[in-house]
C-alpha cells in the first residue's frame, strides 16, 4: 500500500533554533518528493522537490534530503522564524516520465515557533 | 502571471443541496488535480484531469460526486445531495505536462465548504 508517514505530528520550538522534520514512505514506484508548506487556510506551498537521483535540495533556511534506499527524507529548518509557523507537507509522486500527476501527502508536521 | 483560482473561497450549503467548487488554472497549465482535506487529516487525491478528460477519478466517490475540465471555462468540482461528512477544505492544483519529471504543482488557496 502507497503511504506517506510524517514525525512528528507536532513540534514546539523558540524562534530561532533549528528543527528536523521526518518523513517515510513506501510508495512504488517513486519518481519524486516534495515538501510543502501550508499556513492555516491556505493552501501549500513548494518549497522543495528531489528526484529519485538527488540527495539534498536547499531552498534559503530550508534543506531536504532524501534517502531513496532506506526512503526516507528530512526538512531541516535552521534559524526558525514566527512566520515558520504552519503545516509542513511531504509528497511523494510515483510516477516517473509520465505525465500523471497522482501524489500521496503525508497528514504533516504542525510546527509552531515561540517568540 | 494569475496563480491558481479556485471560488469560492467559502461556501455553506444545506444538507440534500448542491455544491459546484470552481477551479481556473494557472496560465499555460493543461492539467488540474482536486484534492480533499479533511479537518486533522492530509490532502487526499480525488481526481485528475486534462481539457475535456478525466485521466484518473480513482479518489472520488462513486456517488455524488463528479468533476469536469471542459474545453473552455474552469474546473469544476460539483457534489450533489451534501451530507455534513462532505464538510471540507477542496484544495485545486494544476501543473504543466510531465510532472513526473518534478516540475511543480501549484494549489489554489482551497474552497472550505461547511454542509449544516
Amino acid at each position: 500500500k502507497n503511504q506517506v508517514e510524517q514525525s512528528p505530528q507536532s513540534l514546539i520550538i523558540l524562534e530561532g533554533k533549528n528543527c528536523t522534520l521526518q518523513c517515510n514512505y513506501t510508495v512504488s514506484p517513486f519518481s519524486n518528493l516534495r515538501w510543502y508548506k501550508q499556513d492555516t487556510g491556505r493552501g501549500p506551498v513548494s518549497l522543495t522537490i528531489m528526484t529519485f537521483s538527488e540527495n539534498t535540495k536547499s531552498n534559503g533556511r530550508y534543506t531536504a534530503t532524501l534517502d531513496a534506499d532506506t526512503k526516507q527524507s528530512s526538512l531541516h529548518i535552521t534559524a526558525s522564524q514566527l512566520s515558520d509557523s504552519a503545516s509542513y507537507i511531504c509528497v511523494v509522486s510515483p510516477d516517473r516520465g509520465s505525465t500523471l500527476g497522482r501524489l500521496y501527502f503525508g497528514r504533516g508536521t504542525q510546527l509552531t515557533v515561540w517568540p | 502571471n494569475a496563480g491558481v483560482m479556485q471560488n469560492p473561497r467559502h461556501l455553506v450549503r444545506r444538507r440534500g443541496q448542491e455544491a459546484r467548487l470552481r477551479c481556473s488554472p494557472m496560465k499555460g497549465h493543461s492539467h488540474v488535480y482536486w484534492y480533499r482535506q479533511l479537518p486533522e487529516e492530509g490532502l487526499k487525491f480525488m481526481v485528475y484531469l486534462q481539457k475535456e478528460n478525466i485521466i484518473d477519478e480513482s479518489g472520488m466517490p462513486k456517488e455524488r460526486f463528479s468533476a469536469e475540465f471542459p474545453k473552455e471555462g474552469p474546473s469544476i468540482l460539483r457534489i450533489q445531495q451534501v451530507v455534513r461528512g462532505d464538510s471540507a477544505a477542496y484544495f485545486c492544483a494544476s501543473s504543466p505536462p510531465s510532472v513526473g519529471s518534478g516540475n511543480t504543482i501549484y494549489f489554489g488557496e482551497g474552497s472550505w465548504l461547511t454542509v449544516v
